[in-house]
């Protein structure tokens, strides 16, 4: 199967951590994504991770990969009112032509709250 | 760099009505793609291209033709509109090859109501 599954709201007060939780079912996913869409705007690439990682950090968001468990997290510290947003998280798979095809969950709606 | 541009940013068509959305990209990215967004659906791959000339269906192409003439230009072509392709339709390029990571950039896109 290729499903990609979240949750789909998640409200946080300014200043805490945000954890978004993701999970995924194809096992020859190479690379994992996490994007962001503002309003009215289409979808910004934030971070990835490389499917043999277990962690990457990059500022305030850190990825987790639980690979046993085919689980995606992305947790954003100290989250701000312009972290609002919706957040997708991706997988891309390898097909014939070598082109990662890529699947999308359904994303998180984050509402940040002051 | 204009990055990926997509026009119109709004389009309103009746049952029936063809048209043509417009996506073209400025970085010489072989692949490019069309997803429509529908709530609480995510993205669906419609149509993709590795390269120019060459085309492949996605996850929803019923209903969508395309073509790759050019490495900068991919149109998406509603044949007869019917309302359930009213949606948010993104344009996307991307880099990458091999095992490499496929960074898609996205255009800003479009906004399609058929009634």
């Amino acid at each position: 199967g290729e499903d990609v599954e979240q949750s789909l709201f998640l409200s946080v007060r300014e200043g805490d951590s945000s954890v978004i939780n993701c999970t995924y079912t194809d096992s020859s996913s190479t690379y994992l994504y996490w994007y962001k869409q503002e309003p009215g705007a289409g979808l910004q690439l934030l971070t990835y991770i490389f499917s043999n990682m277990d962690m990457k950090q990059d500022q305030r968001l850190t990825v987790l990969l639980n690979k046993k468990d085919k689980h995606l997290s992305l947790r954003i510290a100290d989250t701000q009112t312009g972290d609002s947003a919706i957040y997708f998280c991706a997988e891309s798979i390898r097909t014939t032509d070598s082109w990662g095809k890529f699947q999308f969950g359904a994303g998180t709606q984050v509402v940040v709250t002051p | 760099n204009a990055g990926v541009t997509q026009t119109p940013k709004f389009q309103v068509l009746k049952t029936g009505q063809s048209m043509t959305l417009q996506c073209a990209q400025d970085m010489n990215h072989e692949y490019m793609s069309w997803y429509r967004q529908d709530p609480g659906m995510g993205l669906r791959l419609i149509h993709y291209s590795v390269g120019a000339g060459i085309t492949d269906q996605g996850e929803v192409p019923n209903g969508y033709n395309v073509s790759r003439s050019t490495t900068e230009d991919f149109p998406l072509r509603l044949l007869s509109a019917a309302p359930s392709q009213t949606s948010v339709y993104f344009c996307a390029s991307s880099t990458g090859r091999g095992e490499g990571v496929y960074e898609q950039y996205f255009g800003p896109g479009t906004r399609l109501t058929v009634t």
